[in-house]
């Protein structure tokens, strides 16, 4: 299976816990976003990179959340000191550069803060 | 998995009919659009896409409607089936220079056999 892939799918942790998630892009994107999605709502916009920078941040990303994409593929999204509104499903997904570019998305992360 | 439709707008048709689900965007800017099928428990899984120089676009069994006048996209999904059965969503890229997509509430479709 060559698509978006997300690790690990489910998590669940206490409050005041840091996770970590981890996403690997389709070979060769270099365009990679991270999303939130809570139930019954659409994915909402977090952060994206173009290689290793990260170009936009969405103010829904406090300062306990920061991603990263050292190397330009893999990307990993870290929250500090999680909150019971963490709870959602963390989403990635990978394009190739271009305007209107398709999004394609992996399965996501499944995060409840008990 | 769990249901990802709580609270959606829901769309019942039997097998083998047509459906129409309609999504309404906010953004006059917006010139490129996409309708992803997400699952439970399931990432959204891109069905079919269109650009505002266009006003209808045809997939496999799906098409998509554009009207920039009324800000109104449509997706049609012929003789639908059982394993049509998600939750739809239309996206829109605003243009801020960097691609990220807004999403819309969603719609549930259900199809009975």
């Amino acid at each position: 299976d060559t698509g978006v892939s997300q690790d690990p799918r489910h998590k669940i942790t206490k409050r005041g816990q840091n996770v970590t998630f981890r996403c690997d892009p389709i070979s060769e994107h270099n365009r990679l976003y991270w999303y939130r999605q809570t139930l019954g709502q659409g994915p909402e916009f977090l952060t994206y990179f173009q290689n290793e920078a990260q170009l936009e941040k969405s103010r829904l990303l406090s300062d306990r959340f920061s991603a990263e994409r050292p190397k330009g593929s893999f990307s990993t999204l870290e929250i500090q000191r999680t909150e019971q509104g963490d709870s959602a499903m963390y989403l990635c997904a990978s394009s190739l550069p271009a305007g209107g570019d398709t999004q394609y998305f992996g399965p996501g992360t499944r995060l409840t803060v008990l | 998995g769990e249901s990802v439709g709580l609270h959606l707008p829901t769309l019942s048709v039997q097998e083998g009919d047509n459906s129409i689900i309609n999504c309404a965007y906010s953004n006059s800017a917006s010139d490129y659009f996409i309708w992803y099928k997400q699952e439970s428990g399931k990432g959204p899984q891109f069905i079919i896409d269109i650009r505002s120089n266009m006003d209808k676009r045809q997939g496999q069994r799906v098409t998509v409607l554009l009207n920039k006048t009324v800000k109104h996209l449509s997706l049609q999904i012929a003789a639908t089936q059982p394993g049509d059965s998600a939750v739809y969503f239309c996206a829109e890229n605003i243009r801020s220079g960097y691609s990220t997509l807004t999403f819309g509430k969603g719609t549930m479709l259900l199809v009975s056999p």
